[in-house]
């Protein structure tokens, strides 16, 4: 099976502009989630999506936001950027009991 | 809620021998699982090893091996005949048995293999 897809691998975006990125879970797995990590935080868990439906949500401003489609792929969104959001957004999947998450690559996101 | 340690930020081993990474939880809770998943410098985070709290045996794979405390609330890693490749950042994660919860990981433990 093909692993968890993330696009684009790279962003650089300055700040107050907004940004989308894209998660294409493993086939089958219908639940994803959103982490970001950075040097001094760690890694931030920030929503989960199953069948469409957000089931969990982080201590992230509404200006983070996600989405879920009848195919599970997932996207997230960030609006007006800060320098702070400066990170790598990882997404993971989980199959039908969520017992264990598969990382995609990660998307690097840079704000200027 | 739920919290996981890992007391050491960062670790050094020599190649060939074998190093043993800390992690611990705190749960009030009796079914959930573990995992240890290995992330290399500017590579993809996988999974490592994968342990269930209701099984008393210690999972193992390959070179990896773990030791599940569940009364102490511990879950080590052991990396024996440590390789170049496991040069990596080293999280432990949990994650709740009951319904709806998500992963909570611990900050890391950054591991160099010494040549």
């Amino acid at each position: 099976k093909a692993g968890v897809t993330q696009t684009p691998r790279y962003l650089i975006k300055t700040r107050g502009q907004q940004v989308t990125l894209s998660c294409s879970p493993i086939s089958g797995h219908r639940s994803v989630s959103w982490y970001q990590q950075t040097p001094g935080q760690g890694l931030q868990f920030l929503f989960e999506y199953f069948s469409e439906t957000q089931r969990n949500k982080g201590n992230f401003p509404g200006r983070f936001s996600g989405r879920q489609f009848s195919n599970s792929r997932s996207e997230m969104n960030v609006s007006t950027l800060e320098l702070g959001d400066s990170a790598l957004y990882l997404c993971a999947s989980s199959g039908q009991f969520r017992d264990t998450q598969y990382f995609g690559p990660g998307t690097r996101l840079t704000v200027l | 809620a739920q919290t996981v340690t890992q007391s050491q930020p960062e670790m050094s081993v020599q190649e060939a021998e074998t190093v043993t990474l800390s992690c611990t939880y705190d749960t009030s809770e009796s079914d959930y699982y573990l995992f240890w998943y290995k992330q290399p410098p500017s590579r993809q985070m996988i999974l490592v090893i994968r342990q269930e709290a209701y099984k008393q045996q210690n999972a193992t794979e390959n070179r990896f091996s773990v030791n599940f405390q569940k009364a102490a609330k511990s879950f080590s890693l052991k990396i024996s005949d440590s390789q170049l490749g496991d040069a990596a950042m080293y999280f432990c994660a949990y994650r709740s048995a009951g319904y709806g919860q998500n992963f909570v990981f611990g900050p890391g433990t950054r591991l160099s293999v010494l040549p």
